[in-house]
């Protein structure tokens, strides 16, 4: 079946500007999980949703940064007034239903803030 | 706050050798453990899970997880150049999200 996919693969964005990445888990996940990944580092968690609501919201850097699933399935990673320090690779994955099931990612969205 | 340890590397071996990648970590009720490998410019991919102490083999993979040291390794048999990659070391506890280390950059050479 059909992975995790996200949109846009590339974006590039001026300083100060708003932009959304958007993530389809895999069908029947009611578990998706944001991270941010820099370069030489390991996936930061950012966000993770189960169902509709944020089960755990505790790696959101700053109030810049918001995510939503409305429906339970896609989510949508907003960032407001772009830094240049928010660059980075953000990638999206799914689950079955909790953390500890093995986590599906999706190929990522290259951020770059100019 | 919740660690996770890797060496760096890189590490490097010689083709068909084993290639050994440790990690520790610092949450003493983490139950899940995974390994997942990173290609350059790639999202990871899961090569391996264990929730139960002792080793768990699949095909060329072998984790082996000791909760009381709280040390979980992942070993390569027979390496081959298309095992280069970052292994990334991966700990869930409950309903916590995964924590990851910042990976190990495996080069195996011809």
């Amino acid at each position: 079946g059909a992975g995790v996919s996200q949109t846009p693969s590339n974006k590039v964005t001026e300083k100060g500007k708003y932009v959304e990445l958007r993530c389809d888990p895999i069908s029947g996940h009611t578990a998706l999980y944001w991270y941010r990944q820099s370069l030489g580092q390991g996936p930061e968690f950012l966000i993770y949703f189960q169902g509709t609501g944020a089960a755990d919201d505790s790696g959101l850097p700053n109030d810049r940064f918001f995510a939503v699933r409305p429906e339970g399935s896609v989510s949508t990673l907003k960032i407001q007034r772009t830094e240049r320090g928010d660059s980075a690779v953000y990638l999206c994955a799914s689950s079955l239903r909790v953390a500890t099931d093995t986590q599906y990612f999706g190929p990522g969205t290259r951020l770059t803030v100019l | 706050q919740k660690e996770v340890e890797q060496n760096s590397g890189p590490l490097s071996v010689p083709e068909g050798a084993i290639a050994s990648l440790n990690c520790t970590y610092s949450d003493r009720v983490s139950q899940s453990f995974f390994w997942y490998r990173q290609y350059s410019g790639k999202s990871p991919e899961l090569i391996m899970s264990i929730y139960s102490n002792g080793d768990k083999e699949d095909g060329r993979f072998t984790a082996q997880l000791n909760k009381a040291s709280q040390y979980v390794s992942l070993l390569i048999r027979d390496s081959q150049p298309s095992d280069s990659a970052t292994y990334l070391c991966a700990v869930a506890s409950g309903n916590t999200p995964l924590v990851f280390g910042k990976g190990t950059r495996l080069s195996v050479i011809a």
